[in-house]
């Protein structure tokens, strides 16, 4: 059974750092794109970014909203892909989820199995 | 404000049918890019419940169908049962902010 579980999140502070983990299971890792999507509290589903499979050169791409405080990373060795979120803003403050992504285009995904999310509060 | 327009809410009885639309532009729907649809109940992670416009994952009931038309999408749902109240979003690629997006979300209500 596919099973893709989140963990890291919690309260940090305004301008802080902050590093979600992903793991994976039930299927060859290494060989799918992983994603990340939030969703802030009464809000809608809101794309962070993706990571290739190292097969496509293990690329990122990333929500212009987040581009520049965010990375994805990935550790196929151990089915882990990772979002580290720095200099954090209270307009981050959402559920993370994690998906495994499947091709839908040449620079897009969708979403075939997500993780229940991890919740991260940014407030001083 | 998300480029692809959902109704905020949509509502039926248990056995009616109900139908969510995702509107586009030129530049996402319209241009030809595909549409995903999932399912997610608070709390809970979110489902794919539509790939490609019209398929179904294995597992998702036929009472669930997609449609593609134009600059618009549907999701229809038969029979409907209580545990279909849930939210309900589309995706799609738009060309202009380069990135997929999502829809705005509409919550299906099962009077």
């Amino acid at each position: 059974e596919v099973q893709v579980v989140e963990s890291g999140g919690g309260l940090i502070q305004p301008g802080r750092s902050l590093r979600l983990s992903c793991t994976g299971s039930g299927f060859k890792f290494g060989d799918y794109a992983m994603s990340w999507v939030r969703q802030a509290p009464g809000k809608g589903l809101e794309r962070v970014g993706f990571i290739r499979s190292k097969a496509y050169g293990g690329t990122t791409d990333y929500a212009a909203s987040v581009k520049g405080r965010f990375t994805i990373s990935r550790d196929d060795s151990n089915s882990v892909a990772y979002l580290e979120l720095n200099s954090l803003k209270t307009d981050d403050t959402a559920v993370y989820f994690c998906t495994r992504a499947i091709r839908s285009g040449t620079n897009w995904f969708y979403f075939d199995h997500w993780g229940q999310g991890t919740m991260v509060t940014v407030s001083s | 404000q998300s480029v692809l327009t959902q109704p905020p809410s949509v509502s039926g009885a248990p056995g009616q049918r109900v139908t969510i639309s995702c509107t586009g532009s030129s530049s996402n729907i319209g241009a030809g890019y595909d549409v995903h649809w999932y399912q997610h109940l608070p709390g809970t992670a979110p489902k794919l419940l539509i790939s490609f416009n019209t398929n179904r994952p294995s597992g998702v009931p036929d009472r669930f169908s997609g449609s593609r038309s134009g600059t618009s999408a549907s999701l229809a749902i038969t029979g409907l049962q209580a545990e279909d109240e849930a939210d309900y979003y589309c995706q799609s690629y738009d060309s202009s902010l380069s990135g997929s997006v999502f829809g705005g979300g509409t919550k299906l209500t099962v009077l």
